[in-house]
């Protein structure tokens, strides 16, 4: 069955980079689009970007630019995303989730998620 | 950016009752709109696709509708474990973007 298993939750400093990944499994990897969608505490869900895995292309929303890297890895059918620069404003629930074929942009399948505290 | 308005950002009802949300684009999405429901502590689940297509596996109390610039989502028979968030999400471009959501309690 399809699988994406998220790495451990983190604590960064202000100014820190950290770097999540998204191990997939029980599909063929460069056929899903993979994307991040984030959730700061109580509040909603927020689009980061996407990245397709047949190539490594990738797009990020404007307001992640120059912060953000997607990036996979198809030996071990890995996604990561790397966050620069944190800020108390990025502590949030990151989540990774798989596109439904076609339908690149429908979430159909997701990862447990990842908890980034941003704290002096 | 495409603007998505959802409305109410709470309600409460009855076992029962039958709840309905709307969503609203700020320009036509195609139909480009898909409803996901997210319980506490959890990741959020696709119910709806495409406007009013069913994920496979969701009740079929769960249903969807619209065109253009205006979607509806509607529970027709509110069950305890449909107590969760519900957002709407287009995908008609990037940067792809969720409504506020919804908070669905029982009274």
């Amino acid at each position: 069955q399809v699988q994406l298993v998220q790495s451990g939750a983190e604590v960064k400093k202000p100014g820190a980079a950290v770097k999540l990944y998204c191990k997939t499994s029980g599909y063929t990897f460069s056929g899903y689009y993979v994307h991040w969608v984030r959730q700061a505490p109580g509040q909603g869900l927020e689009w980061m970007g996407m990245i397709n895995p047949n190539g490594g292309s990738a797009d990020y929303a404007q307001k992640f630019q120059g912060r953000v890297t997607m990036a996979r890895d198809t030996s071990t059918t890995t996604v990561y995303m790397e966050l620069t620069s944190l800020k108390s404003e990025d502590t949030a629930v990151y989540y990774c989730t798989r596109a439904a074929g076609t339908r690149t942009g429908c979430f159909q399948h997701w990862g447990q998620g990842t908890l980034v505290t941003v704290s002096s | 950016d495409i603007r998505m308005t959802q409305s109410p950002s709470s309600l409460s009802a009855s076992v029962g009752d039958r709840v309905t949300i709307t969503c609203q684009a700020s320009q036509d999405i195609n139909n480009f709109l898909n409803w996901y429901q997210q319980k506490p502590g959890q990741a959020p689940k696709i119910l709806i696709y495409d406007v009013s297509n069913l994920e496979t596996g969701v009740p079929s109390r769960f249903s969807g509708s619209g065109s253009g610039t205006d979607f509806t989502f509607t529970i027709t028979s509110l069950q305890p474990e449909d107590i969760a968030n519900y957002y709407c999400q287009q995908y008609h471009r990037l940067p792809l973007t969720f409504g506020g959501g919804t908070k669905v309690e029982i009274k």
